[in-house]
């Protein structure tokens, strides 16, 4: 079956500095690859998303790449800020429209 | 557009109670989701509607949990009777027509005393 692992948290990281979140995935076709961000008391929501290999998705100065052959889609940010503090899923979709399986999710402590 | 509206956003009801969640989804959304969140298990999907019929239910825990999606823009997931382990923060998401996203709603904090 589909599988998403993502690096354990928390991240501590102070303002300014480089964050990488690791995420791997176990599918068996092809599938569209999510991350998601939940801010404390909030529902998730789509930070970026790629649907094939080699696609980027940016939003925000997070990007992430679809790299099929190490099935992985990493999420990167060159300079965070304490407001990105908050919980990060990656999750991926096989299929057009059909449930997501979701990763157990990373949180992200930034500090002034 | 309002997004995906849950009500309550916060219950505190005592265990054998019944809770009832709502959830109205996105308009020109043709898919559901409710989901359950929890410190131990993370994300769970509970079940999910398509075009108003219930599609999967295998993540539903047991006969106490059920769901209803009597028209495109209401949802409902009942607990009865609930119990402690139940209390999570219960998620209903949105996707489907153009879009192949899921959007969230801002989530129901079930408390079981």
């Amino acid at each position: 079956g589909n599988s998403v692992t993502q690096m354990e948290g928390p991240v501590t990281l102070s303002e300014e500095a480089f964050l990488t979140i690791n995420c791997t995935y176990t599918a068996t076709g092809y599938p569209s690859l999510f991350w998601y961000v939940q801010y404390p008391g909030e529902g998730l929501q789509l930070l970026l998303k790629a649907t094939k290999a080699d696609d980027k998705g940016s939003n925000k100065g997070f990007e992430a790449t679809y790299r099929k052959e190490t099935t992985s889609f990493h999420l990167e940010k060159g300079s965070v800020q304490v407001s990105d503090s908050a919980v990060y899923f990656c999750a991926l979709q096989e299929g057009g429209y059909s449930t997501l399986t979701f990763g157990k999710g990373t949180m992200l402590l930034v500090s002034p | 557009d309002a997004g995906v509206i849950q009500s309550p956003r916060h219950e505190v009801t005592e265990m054998g109670q019944e809770v009832t969640l709502r959830c109205k989804p996105i308009s020109g959304h043709n898919s559901l989701f409710w989901y359950r969140q929890t410190m131990m298990r993370g994300l769970e999907l509970l079940i999910y509607f398509n075009n108003n019929v219930p599609i999967d239910d295998s993540g539903m825990p047991e006969d106490r949990f059920s769901a209803k999606m009597p028209n495109a823009s209401f949802s409902t997931l009942k607990i009865q009777p609930s119990e402690p382990r139940d209390s999570a923060v219960y998620f209903c998401a949105s996707g489907g027509g153009t879009t192949d996203t899921q959007y969230f709603g801002p989530g129901t904090r079930l408390t079981v005393l």
